[in-house]
């Protein structure tokens, strides 16, 4: 049962423009969230991050928004740039010795 | 400072042999998971040390999969009798217990079973 889902596989946006992903979980004892972006042939690096007490986190371009009671959050990334095109992956977790649980990742292409 | 460390990079092998991956993470890390990416999939969860506690091994794909962690630091992931069901990407990461806990990832072994 994936209590981390990323419904869309992929998604393309026009450079400028905001990329919006999504990612629902199953899970209610979650409470912090992350995001990790991957290019090919390299490792997941992390993104950014969002605990269960805010509903929203800032980072330059990035924004973590979420819903709890939706159990739903959302990444955007404004404005959108060709080298953001990854696959960008959700990851949630419950106590801090509980282990990271990934989706299947979501593949952006920004298109010039 | 260092990074998550993985060898080998690629690794080639027949079926039905053994193979060992290593992964030496970020020192001080209490925490250390293996992942694998087969082609055009996601990340699949194998196993995740913390610290003294069990591993959690509830990933492992079959008891061909074993991994160790020595000493609470670098960790070897075995897999017997490969088969080519096995050819994957193989992704090593630690993460502290505290803060972000964010996961600070390897490069990977690219592991192909012939």
């Amino acid at each position: 049962d994936q209590q981390v889902k990323q419904n869309s596989p992929s998604l393309s946006v026009q450079e400028g423009r905001i990329s919006i992903l999504n990612c629902d979980y199953t899970n209610s004892m979650f409470d912090y969230f992350l995001w990790y972006k991957k290019y090919p042939a390299e490792g997941p690096t992390f993104l950014i991050s969002i605990s269960s007490i805010k509903d929203k986190n800032e980072d330059g371009r990035f924004t973590v928004f979420l819903n709890k009671s939706a159990k739903h959050l959302s990444l955007h990334i404004v404005p959108s740039q060709p080298g953001d095109s990854a696959v960008y992956f959700c990851a949630a977790r419950g106590t801090s010795y509980d282990k990271v649980i990934f989706g299947p990742g979501t593949s952006l292409s920004v298109i010039p | 400072g260092a990074g998550v460390s993985q060898s080998p990079s690629n690794k080639v092998t027949e079926k039905g042999k053994d193979v060992e991956l290593r992964c030496d993470p970020i020192s001080g890390h209490t925490a250390l998971y293996w992942y694998r990416q087969s082609l055009g999939q996601g990340l699949e969860f194998l196993i995740y040390f913390q610290g003294n506690s069990a591993p959690d091994k509830s990933g492992l794909p079959s008891d061909r999969f074993s991994a160790e962690r020595t000493g609470g630091s670098v960790s070897t992931l075995t897999i017997q009798r490969t088969q080519q069901e096995d050819s994957a990407v193989y992704l090593c990461a630690s993460s502290t217990s505290r803060g972000s806990y964010e996961q600070y990832f390897g490069p990977g072994t690219r592991l192909t079973v012939t």
